[in-house]
């Protein structure tokens, strides 16, 4: 069974802090990892994928991959209330087949003021 | 420009019903995607379409009917649906379905069934 996994929050964090989410995936073939926010009654939107291990950055998210320990996770800096939004991880693996993802419960983001 | 419409926004309809609903992307994406999500929860793979074909189908009960006009447009089709089918019905597109494809979600359809 291919699983993505994540703490399903709410995480609270201050304004102007960093928050950090993160997402463990079972399937070693795992090839594609992908960020989708979604605020409430509204449909997901991809803010970030990565590919290879390391860090990848865009503005204030940085996505960071590790495919030895099989997680990976999505850093935001400088919180803002609105970053409150549902995270969810998806997955796509290399032995899915026509699978295209897979997501993980999503991570409920509160950013206090 | 990243946008997939649907339509309509919102649609409520009794059990005996029939209705559509309508996906549209100019992207010149080759696949494209039916999901339905319930409140706090992921969502959830209905059927997959690739270069117009009928790629994959999670075993969704025959009372929703795909349609793959051409390679612009997806319509789900809804006939005698139950009340526990009422949800958000997404649909996405990617460019292809290789493994590095990142999906686009439309808005959204808010169905409720009464």
């Amino acid at each position: 069974q291919k699983e993505v996994e994540q703490n399903s929050g709410p995480l609270s964090v201050p304004e102007g802090a960093i928050a950090s989410l993160n997402c463990t995936y079972s399937d070693r073939g795992s090839q594609s990892f992908f960020w989708y926010r979604q605020y409430s009654g509204k449909s997901p939107e991809l803010i970030m994928f990565i590919y290879s291990n390391g860090d990848k950055e865009d503005g204030r998210f940085t996505a960071q991959l590790n495919k030895a320990s099989q997680y990976v996770s999505l850093l935001i800096r400088d919180s803002q209330p609105s970053d409150s939004a549902t995270y969810l991880c998806a997955v796509r693996s290399r032995y899915s087949g026509n699978t295209p993802l897979v997501f993980g419960k999503g991570t409920r983001l509160s950013v206090i003021a | 420009d990243t946008e997939v419409t649907q339509t309509p926004k919102h649609l409520v309809m009794g059990m005996t019903n029939k209705k559509s609903l309508k996906c549209e992307q100019h992207m010149g994406h080759r696949a494209m995607y039916w999901y339905k999500q319930k409140a706090k929860k992921p969502p959830e793979l209905m059927f997959v379409y690739s270069y117009e074909k009928l790629s994959i189908n999670e075993s969704v009960p025959s009372r929703f009917s795909p349609e793959c006009p051409n390679s612009s447009l997806l319509n789900l089709h809804l006939h005698a649906l139950q009340p526990e089918d009422s949800a958000l019905y997404l649909c996405a597109s990617s460019p292809s379905l290789d493994r590095s494809s990142e999906q686009y979600f439309g808005p959204g359809t808010r169905l409720t069934v009464t």
